[in-house]
């Protein structure tokens, strides 16, 4: 989506920790959304942060919200084989219901 | 635990034809959505329906029709299918009400020759 930006490809190792950066435009975001896509399948919810929080942690995830710059990160932790998918970024707008997604970040994990 | 159903999982067409993707939740959810998703584009919104008996376009709806024909179900018609309509289709739902999950179906693989 126009409104959501992310970039295309990230390569990572093993056990490295992976970085995913996100930017959106419109400052009336309410929630902001990291979700992931294996191959051949629709899309699942990793996490999500309130736009009033400037991080949140999850296990192995840590998201990192910078209202100011309306830039979004998703890190994960000790990147794993299995962590190879497209995550996609997502923001709900204040009124109405739609979700409006990124162009999606294809990561790739290398033994 | 059928979640979000849609069907058929793949469908090509001639230019000019005409379908529908069906949709179906189980899971009461007020919400759904149509996404298409093609090669470096993302997923980008066709249409959705916040709550029944309501739709709204999405950032590209144009040739494309929706129905909300009940909670359950929501279906997306290609009236005159282009070339450039070939992608691949996703339909979600989730409660109403922000911060809700959103639940994605499997996909329908649509090719227009």
């Amino acid at each position: 989506g126009e409104d959501v930006e992310q970039s295309l490809f990230l390569s990572v190792r093993e056990g490295d920790s992976s970085v995913i950066n996100c930017t959106y435009t419109d400052s009336s975001s309410t929630y902001l959304y990291w979700y992931k896509q294996e191959p051949g399948a629709g899309l699942q919810l990793l996490t999500y942060i309130f736009s009033n929080m400037d991080m949140k942690q999850d296990q192995r995830l840590t998201v990192l919200l910078n209202k100011k710059d309306k830039h979004l990160s998703l890190r994960i932790a000790d990147t794993q084989t299995g962590d190879s998918a497209i995550y996609f970024c997502a923001e709900e707008k204040a009124a109405g219901n739609k979700l409006t997604f990124g162009g999606g970040t294809r990561v790739l994990v290398k033994p | 635990n059928a979640g979000v159903t849609q069907t058929p999982k793949f469908q090509v067409l001639k230019t000019g034809q005409s379908m529908t993707l069906q949709c179906a939740q189980d899971m009461n959810h007020n919400s759904m959505y149509w996404y298409r998703q093609d090669p470096g584009m993302g997923l980008r919104l066709i249409y959705y329906s916040a709550s029944e008996g309501t739709t709204d376009k999405g950032e590209v709806p144009n040739g494309y029709n929706v129905s909300r024909l009940n909670k359950r179900e929501f279906s997306l018609r290609l009236e005159s299918a282009a070339p450039s309509q070939t992608s691949v289709y996703f339909c979600a739902s989730r409660e109403a009400g922000q911060g809700a999950e959103a639940f994605f179906g499997q996909g329908t693989r649509l090719t227009v020759v």
